[in-house]
């Protein structure tokens, strides 16, 4: 059975830092999807990443996915209030589709 | 496109009732849809998958006789936790993926306070 670890569990940061959240599993991604979800709401699809050694920005978010495609980071810059949330990274595990999670990360950016 | 809707977005229900929460695909067919189980602080965890016309598939240890599903057409899903408890109250939150593709579009969820 596939893990997906995320580090850190908890972040809180002050408005303007820079961070990086990770995600590692215990077997080779079929295809990581980055996820934000609100309290009080569902998990909204940030990106997928395929490719080994792929890079893609999202505005301040950066998404990292290794060459192995056994690990894969976001990067935020310049943290903003509204980045507040719980990040959670997913894999397909199965033809039907189905995905696993990490536990999560949960962000608080303070103003 | 692609919005999935959920009813109701907060229930509160009394010990040994059932409740009933729904799952629409507002704008495209969904052949399968899924259901999460999320508590506080916690990720989503997969309670079953659904495809329209058949039985669901439950995944280990989620009771089947406990958590009914119902995908009786492309675009409505339902959830009855019957005789509820309140260790099933927890955020619910379907998905809907359209045919051959495996993206998955996220409901809202459901908050079920069992008192």
């Amino acid at each position: 059975t596939q893990l997906l670890e995320q580090s850190p569990q908890f972040l809180s940061i002050q408005e303007g830092e820079n961070l990086t959240v990770y995600c590692n599993s215990s077997s080779v991604f079929s295809s990581l999807q980055w996820y934000r979800q609100e309290p009080g709401e569902g998990p909204v699809l940030l990106v997928t990443v395929v490719t080994g050694g792929e890079v893609k920005k999202l505005k301040r978010l950066t998404f990292q996915f290794g060459d192995a495609r056994k690990d894969s980071s976001l990067h935020i810059t310049a943290a903003q209030p509204g980045d507040t949330g719980l990040y959670l990274c997913a894999d397909f595990y199965n033809q039907g589709g189905k995905l696993i999670f990490g536990q999560g990360t949960e962000l608080s950016v303070k103003p | 496109g692609a919005v999935v809707s959920q009813h109701p977005s907060r229930v509160i229900c009394k010990s040994g009732t059932s409740v009933k929460i729904e799952c629409r695909s507002l704008d495209f067919q969904a052949t399968t849809m899924f259901w999460y189980r999320q508590f506080p602080k916690q990720s989503l965890m997969l309670m079953a998958t659904s495809n329209e016309g058949s039985k669901a598939t439950y995944e280990q240890g989620v009771e089947k006789d406990k958590f009914l599903i119902n995908h009786a057409s492309l675009t409505l899903s339902t959830l009855t936790v019957t005789s509820a408890h309140p260790e099933d109250s927890s955020f619910y939150i379907c998905s809907a993926r359209r045919g051959g593709i495996s993206e998955q579009y996220f409901g809202p969820g459901t908050r079920l306070t069992v008192t």
